[in-house]
Parts: structure tokens; C-alpha cells; sequence
């Protein structure tokens, strides 16, 4: 079955850097999650989008901001870089076809590091 | 406020031993509650869900809403069974799905 993909795996920034972060969803989901996991913590929810409109908003830092595609693709905007930022960044999507309903199906994660 | 409590940050047992991963949350209405695991260098992939009532890989696992409680079990652990498992919370409010993880437990199985 296919996955979630994320792109880059690793990113190396400089502060007050900007950095995008993209996600492709499995075939026919419609629905894509944004979540951060700083150093020794739980994933923190970010911001989720349903039918390329935004759904839900979490401690998504105003810095950051974010957009689904016609192709149901996401990216994820980071601006003005902290050394707070650095974390690993997961994507999830979830929707018709494969998995039950609301069953998030996660990617790899964006190891991001700020220098 | 939507909270889930995982306390213990590692858990470790041998093999054949019963497992429980303890899990609290706290939310005033009735949330959807999941098991979420992470094997070594895998990604996060769901291991049960509490309106499903299965039980995966041996795994079980109950609410108990007088408790707020979602405890994970397995009668018999395997060495397989190691890896990180988050207890994840999605509110019934959102209709978006969201999830609200715990801290995560270590699951140590030893030989």
C-alpha cells in the first residue's frame, strides 16, 4: 500500500532562515495533519486541511503558515527560523480508500535543525 | 482542557511477562481514544482504536470513562512488541480529526 511521503527527510537551517516543508498524502485522502515533535516531547498538532481548505488550527506559530494543493499535496511555510523550531515535523493524512474512517496514516517526518 | 497522561516514560518486562501501558486523559465531553506505535526507525502507525474494540497483535485495550482511562494490555509480551507507543485523544468537537498525544512509553521486552 502506498504511504505518506515527506520531503526533504533532513533540512539544515540557519536562524531567522525560511524553510518548506512538503507532504504528499496517500492516494484519495483528502485530509492532511501537521504535527511537531520537539526534542523528548509528544507530537503537538499544528494545522490540518480538508478539501485544500484549512480545518483546524493548533500552536502552529504565526511565523508559519500553510496551504494544501489541487493535487492534495501540503506544504508547510517556516519563516524567520528559531533555534526553538528545530524539531522533527510529521505529516498524516486520512480519508477515503485506504484505512478506516479518521484513521491518520503518518509519514516519516522532517528532521528539521536550527544553527 | 484536552490532556492525555502517559506516566510512565519506560516500561520494561521480559518476555512471556502481562504488559499494561497506562494511559489517562482528561476531556470534558466524549473523545475518540487511540493506540499509536512506533517500532525503531519505523513511522507512527495506529495499533488500536477504542470504537473498534479489537485486539491487534494481542493487544487489548478498554476505556474506562469513570476512570478516564484507556490502559493498553497484552497478556504475554514479545520481544517484538519493543518499540515507543503513544496513547493519542481525538475530540468529538473537532470534526477535523486532530490528535493529542501523550508523552509515549518505551516498551522494553528482554529476552
Amino acid at each position: 500500500a502506498a504511504g505518506v511521503i515527506q520531503s526533504p527527510r533532513h533540512l539544515i537551517k540557519e536562524k531567522r532562515e525560511t524553510a518548506t516543508l512538503k507532504c504528499y498524502p496517500i492516494p484519495r485522502h483528502d485530509t492532511v495533519y501537521w504535527y511537531q515533535q520537539g526534542p523528548g516531547q509528544d507530537p503537538q498538532f499544528l494545522i490540518s486541511f480538508y478539501e485544500k481548505m484549512q480545518s483546524d488550527k493548533g500552536s502552529i506559530p504565526d511565523r508559519f503558515s500553510a496551504q494544501q494543493f489541487s493535487d492534495y499535496h501540503s506544504e508547510l511555510n517556516m519563516s524567520s527560523l528559531e533555534l526553538g523550531d528545530s524539531a522533527l515535523y510529521f505529516c498524516a493524512s486520512s480519508g477515503p480508500g485506504q484505512g478506516s474512517y479518521n484513521e491518520q496514516f503518518f509519514g516519516p517526518g522532517t528532521r528539521l535543525t536550527v544553527l | 482542557a484536552q490532556r492525555v497522561t502517559q506516566p510512565e516514560k519506560l516500561l520494561s518486562v521480559f518476555k512471556g511477562a502481562p504488559v499494561e501501558l497506562k494511559c489517562n486523559y482528561s476531556y470534558s465531553g466524549s473523545p475518540e481514544l487511540f493506540w499509536y506505535v512506533q517500532y525503531s526507525r519505523q513511522r507512527l502507525q495506529l495499533l488500536l482504536r477504542h470504537i473498534s474494540r479489537e485486539s491487534i497483535k494481542g493487544f487489548t485495550a478498554d476505556l474506562n470513562k469513570g476512570e478516564t482511562s484507556f490502559h493498553l494490555k497484552k497478556p504475554f509480551a514479545q520481544e517484538e512488541d519493543s518499540a515507543m507507543y503513544y496513547c493519542a485523544l481525538s475530540p468529538y468537537s473537532s470534526n477535523t480529526g486532530k490528535l493529542i498525544f501523550g508523552q509515549g512509553t518505551t516498551l522494553q521486552v528482554k529476552p
